[in-house]
């Protein structure tokens, strides 16, 4: 196992396109997340799931956005309709049971919306 | 409004020098967490601080974690230009289902040979 895996790296699209970004946690890891990291800041929460389960979404996340972890194993972030705000690095993270123990992060998305 | 601050937002220092970054908040955290990130990669973990008080070193960083968790520092012994990076802290809430985490904006250091 080499990590958290994100799928593409970098994404172009026009805006009112609809895209998806691909996750494949830690195997072991039950454990999911979801942030945003625009330019100058931290990463920002955008939702949690604990194996299949989506336990907390932001309320600052939209409805155009949707997450899904089917089987509790990789993970989907679909964005409707993207807006020039989306323009981000979407960064997934997976840990076991225990904050303690850290998150690891896969190398994130860029989403350039034009 | 749960808000962790860094200070500085940014140093630029010269290599071997020493330097010291802060995290702060209003919030108690459960434990709190270091990371550094490069350009366009994600963050990656250095350490995580339990207990109040609690100091602990990673070759030539000293993290400690404030007594009361609410906050920590990050200190550099004679910094090397692969020090350079974004250094996170991000704190654990506790929550019913689990520990969720919030980052502040980060410290962006920047080590000149």
């Amino acid at each position: 196992d080499t990590g958290v895996s994100q799928d593409p790296r970098h994404k172009i699209t026009k805006r009112g396109q609809n895209v998806t970004f691909r996750c494949d946690p830690i195997s072991e890891h039950n454990r999911l997340y979801w942030y945003r990291q625009t330019l100058g800041q931290g990463p920002e929460f955008l939702t949690y799931f604990q194996n299949e389960a989506q336990l907390e979404k932001s309320r600052l996340l939209s409805d155009r956005f949707s997450a899904e972890r089917p089987k509790g194993s990789f993970s989907t972030l679909e964005i409707q309709r993207t807006e020039q705000g989306d323009s981000a690095m979407y960064l997934c993270a997976s840990s076991v049971q225990g904050v303690h123990y850290g998150y690891t992060f896969g190398s994130g998305t860029r989403l350039t919306v034009v | 409004t749960q808000l962790l601050e860094q200070s500085p937002q940014f140093l630029s220092i010269q290599e071997g020098e020493n330097l010291t970054v802060y995290c702060n908040s209003s919030s108690v955290f459960s434990s709190l967490q270091w990371y550094r990130q490069e350009p366009g990669e994600g963050p990656v973990l250095l350490v995580t601080v339990v207990t109040g008080g609690e100091v602990k070193k990673l070759k030539r960083l000293t993290f400690q974690f404030g007594d009361a968790r609410k906050d920590s520092s990050l200190h550099i012994t004679a910094a090397q230009p692969g020090d350079t990076g974004l250094y996170l802290c991000a704190g654990a809430l506790m929550k019913t289902s689990y520990d969720k985490v919030i980052f502040g904006p980060g410290t962006s250091l920047s080590v000149i040979p």
